[in-house]
């Protein structure tokens, strides 16, 4: 059973256009959901995050919209540039789900057609 | 400057030898993570480590052991590896105040032969 859902592999888009990853979740206990950005040859680095209180949250270009009644988020990447290809982790965690642990999705990879 | 290291970068071992990948910290986090990444799966949880001899099995712990002596090293023992174990390890390491924020190490390329 997947706890945390990204929908799409990998996603393409045209150079300045807003892309969109989706990401969905089983377990209503999850009440945090960050977002980790992975360049080829490196480990995930955190990128922005939210909580479950909140419905969306923006840092520069990179936004997450987040719907709990529906269980899922999606992150928006606006005027999206060649520096922002990369792997898309949606992770999930919460009090009572696993003492410290996060789940992670299985990562949308992210390019642009130049 | 905060940072977690890992060696060997890159590992190739035969089928039956002991691996030994090593994670250092240098931001005294309490609680550190061993990671494996395979194409199309995302992370997977080997093992979390709450501090010094105190550690706890993730999702998929089978082959694998840890080892705490001290808080800023967290080593992974692969005891008679098997081919199905290559893969890339990613160490972490978080503060106890918001442990889904994860400073990753850059990754152990482990391929077995």
């Amino acid at each position: 059973q997947q706890q945390v859902r990204q929908s799409s592999q990998s996603l393409t888009v045209w150079e300045g256009e807003t892309a969109i990853l989706n990401c969905s979740y089983e377990n209503s206990a999850f009440d945090y959901f960050p977002w980790y950005q992975q360049f080829p040859g490196e480990g995930p680095a955190l990128l922005i995050a939210i909580r479950s209180v909140s419905d969306k949250k923006e840092d520069g270009r990179f936004t997450i919209f987040f719907n709990k009644r529906e269980k899922n988020l999606s992150l928006h990447i606006k005027d999206s540039q060649p520096g922002d290809s990369a792997t898309y982790f949606c992770a999930a965690s919460g009090a009572g789900t696993g003492s410290n642990r996060l789940t992670f999705g299985k990562g949308t990879k992210f390019s642009l057609i130049p | 400057d905060m940072k977690v290291t890992q060696m060997p970068r890159y590992l190739i071992k035969r089928m039956g030898e002991n691996v030994l990948l090593e994670c250092g910290q240098d931001m005294s986090h309490e609680t550190m993570y061993w990671y494996r990444q395979d194409p199309g799966l995302g992370l997977q949880l080997i093992y979390i480590s709450y501090d010094v001899d105190s550690n706890s099995e993730g999702d998929i712990p089978k082959g694998y052991r840890v080892s705490r002596k001290k808080r800023e090293h967290f080593s992974l023992i692969l005891d008679s590896a098997k081919t199905n174990q290559t893969s890339v390890y990613f160490c972490a390491s978080t503060t106890g105040v918001n442990y889904a924020e994860q400073f990753f190490g850059p990754g152990t390329r482990l391929t077995v032969l």
